[in-house]
């Protein structure tokens, strides 16, 4: 899996929009975009995941680079429960690698 | 979640005793994981089994092995456990129902903390 670069942390206030972003210079053309995130020890939970179009779900939206280098992790209305720590995952063989991603705040 | 049980949920072992940590899903998925996560490490894939009796090794396997004998089972042994090996463990499952092979999550359980004294 390509590397992916995630900066350690963020803050957002509550009600707004938290845009997280991720580089992965060096995907390959198989290799989908993942996003999880991690509330305390709990499980990691799935988010959303794109190849090369934007994607949109009910929790988030997902927004890739032409180039396919970076994208961008939409929360359109962050709320204290979206506190936690975000992946970043370029996903192409079995080996699935996590980082240790972005740690967000929500604000009060 | 995700139809997923993780057991036992907590463990206290003793240094040299093996140990046995079970994952059992009830979605009849083909791809299953098991991640050890430790403060400044993430998440790490330690093996992983894409069928029945058909499993392969992650980037952390030494110390490890894995059985997968029915699809809804997969365990992870710890043959003689050391203190090194204390931390939480996940299993993950993951459907080969996406148009390519990896356009399909995984899906984690609640985890199991282990801790060897």
């Amino acid at each position: 899996d390509a590397k992916t670069t995630q900066p350690p942390s963020m803050d957002c206030a509550e009600g707004r929009a938290a845009n997280l972003p991720c580089n992965h210079s060096t995907i390959s053309g198989n290799e989908y975009v993942y996003w999880y995130r991690q509330i305390h020890s709990q499980g990691p939970q799935y988010i959303i995941h794109g190849l090369k179009n934007n994607e949109t779900n009910e929790m988030a939206s997902l927004i890739i680079t032409e180039d396919r280098k970076s994208s961008t992790l939409i929360l359109p209305h962050a709320t204290l429960r979206d506190t936690a720590v975000y992946y970043c995952i370029a996903f192409g063989n079995e080996k699935l690698t996590f980082g240790t991603g972005t740690r967000l705040t929500i604000i009060p | 979640d995700a139809g997923i049980t993780q057991s036992p949920r907590h463990k206290v072992t003793e240094t040299g005793t093996p140990v046995t940590l079970r994952c059992h899903q009830t979605e009849n998925h083909r791809y299953m994981y098991w991640y050890r996560q430790d403060p400044g490490h993430g998440l790490r894939l330690i093996h992983y089994s894409y069928g029945v009796k058909d499993t392969d090794k992650g980037e952390v396997s030494d110390g490890y092995s894995v059985s997968r004998s029915k699809t809804e089972d997969f365990l992870l042994t710890l043959e003689s456990a050391t203190s090194s090996q204390t931390s939480v463990y996940f299993c993950a499952i993951r459907s080969d129902r996406g148009d390519t092979m990896y356009n399909s999550p995984l899906h984690f359980g609640n985890g199991t903390r282990l801790t060897v004294t």
